[in-house]
């Protein structure tokens, strides 16, 4: 199985800061990465499809990258409504894993 | 708009059976994988498995975790995706999802339905 190594567990951060939360897979994914937000009580939404395109509808302060084995979530200027647990899924091959979250809490 | 809404959730004794629904809407049903993935209480989701789309003859993978145990079925006329779950366990306690699969991203699920597995 692929492993999703993700960080970190937990952050505070102000408005005015930039949020980056990774995921290191144990082996190449070739971009079949993707990242979820959840509210409590809700299913995931899907933010970032393939790394780094965006999904429909999601604000342009969430961005995607890679490098190397390594995939990064970037929000720029979070708000308030950015709070909530945050996922990587790797779909590149089977089974399917997820990063074990990180849980973002905005100042 | 895409909705997916699952059904058939409940509490269960250890060893029981359960039957999971889940009914697709706004999308052309036939054309998608559809998974199954389940999220314990305050844990990370966990991706049970996947039944491929009619190009793809509509084939089955499962998660090692649940394999031989739980069976992922589809009824093409209906749209509806199901999730048997058989000789359930305490462990299998959690919100239990669908959601469309590929061409593209895991990008609509379902709200969940809750199973607990308790004596």
């Amino acid at each position: 199985d692929i492993q999703m190594t993700q960080s970190p567990a937990s952050l505070s951060a102000s408005l005015e800061e930039i949020v980056t939360i990774t995921c290191k897979a144990s082996q190449g994914i070739d971009d079949y990465l993707s990242w979820y937000q959840q509210k409590p009580g809700k299913s995931p939404q899907l933010l970032i499809y393939d790394a780094t395109s965006l999904a429909d509808g999601v604000p342009s302060r969430f961005s995607g990258s890679r490098s190397g084995t390594q995939y990064s979530l970037k929000i720029s200027r979070p708000q308030v409504d950015d709070s909530g647990i945050y996922y990587c899924l790797q779909s590149y091959s089977t089974p399917y894993t997820f990063g074990a979250g990180t849980k973002l809490e905005l100042k | 708009e895409v909705k997916l809404l699952e059904s058939g959730g409940g509490l269960v004794q250890p060893g029981g059976s359960l039957r999971l629904s889940c009914a697709a809407s706004g999308f052309t049903f036939t054309d998608f994988y559809m998974s199954w993935i389940r999220q314990p209480p305050g844990k990370a989701p966990e991706w049970l498995g996947v039944i491929r789309n009619k190009a793809n003859g509509y084939t089955t993978e499962y998660n090692p975790s649940v394999k031989g145990r739980f069976t992922i079925s589809r009824d093409n006329t209906q749209n509806i995706l199901y999730l048997q779950m058989n000789t359930l366990r305490a462990e299998d306690t959690a919100i239990y999802y669908c959601a469309r699969d590929y061409p593209g991203p895991m990008d609509a699920w379902g709200q969940g339905a809750s199973v607990t597995v308790s004596s």
